[in-house]
């Protein structure tokens, strides 16, 4: 069954750094998503991504942010000038975008970024 | 905004029947979806509401009441690998890429 896969699954960084994450979404898939996740938190929703532009944003999406699809496969959440909070789970996602709305997502297993 | 209430952990016997309960306050509601997460893990979709009442999967049903903002998730004949954290979820609206809001989540601890 075709997955998503995220890239690295452990990210160690000193504070103020940049960091890339990194994701392959499932090939025929149209709509993609990063979500974080703060040990022993619910999952939060960051950004979702259609058609080469930002869908939809939260609050947590702010300038320190960004999304990328550099080429026909990968999908990238850069983050600038990391804090100690950024530590958490980063869930890649992606959905078919095709046929009826609402369609189940796809979850990556997860980059663990940790801030030091 | 959106919120959503599950309880934070429920114990049942293997091979028993559970349920978990969601409550939700949107201020559009465009359908109740139901993830699992082992710990460690990535969120799988287990199943999704968009319409009042009960949807089977296997062992796993999910039911919704739009009229009292309500759902849960039904899981029979208990396995110790659905030991888990179960979550519900609301879409943010009927759109295209609509991110997904989530519960907390509900610590499902199964005993032998």
């Amino acid at each position: 069954e075709p997955e998503v896969t995220q890239t690295p699954s452990h990210q160690v960084t000193q504070m103020g750094q940049e960091v890339i994450l990194r994701c392959v979404p499932i090939s025929n898939h149209l709509y993609f998503y990063w979500y974080r996740q703060i040990l022993g938190q619910k999952v939060e929703f960051l950004v979702s991504f259609y058609n080469n532009e930002i869908s939809e944003k939260s609050e947590i999406f702010d300038d320190q942010f960004s999304v990328e699809r550099p080429d026909g496969s990968n999908f990238t959440l850069k983050i600038r000038s990391t804090k100690l909070e950024d530590s958490a789970m980063y869930f890649c996602a992606s959905s078919p975008g095709q046929g009826t709305r609402n369609q189940p997502q796809h979850f990556g297993d997860g980059t663990r970024l940790s801030i030091l | 905004g959106q919120s959503l209430e599950q309880p934070s952990e429920v114990t049942a016997v293997e091979g028993a029947i559970v349920q978990i309960n969601c409550t939700y306050q949107t201020s559009g509601f465009y359908g109740l979806s139901w993830y699992q997460q082992h710990d460690g893990g990535a969120p799988t979709f287990l199943s999704y509401n968009a319409l009042d009442g009960l949807e089977e999967t296997g062992r796993f049903s999910s039911f919704l009441s739009r009229s009292d903002s309500y759902g849960y998730l039904l899981l029979q004949e208990l396995q110790m690998k659905d030991s888990a954290s179960y979550f519900c979820a609301v879409f943010h609206s009927g759109g295209g890429a609509d991110g997904l809001t989530f519960g907390k989540g509900t610590h499902l601890i199964i005993q032998p």
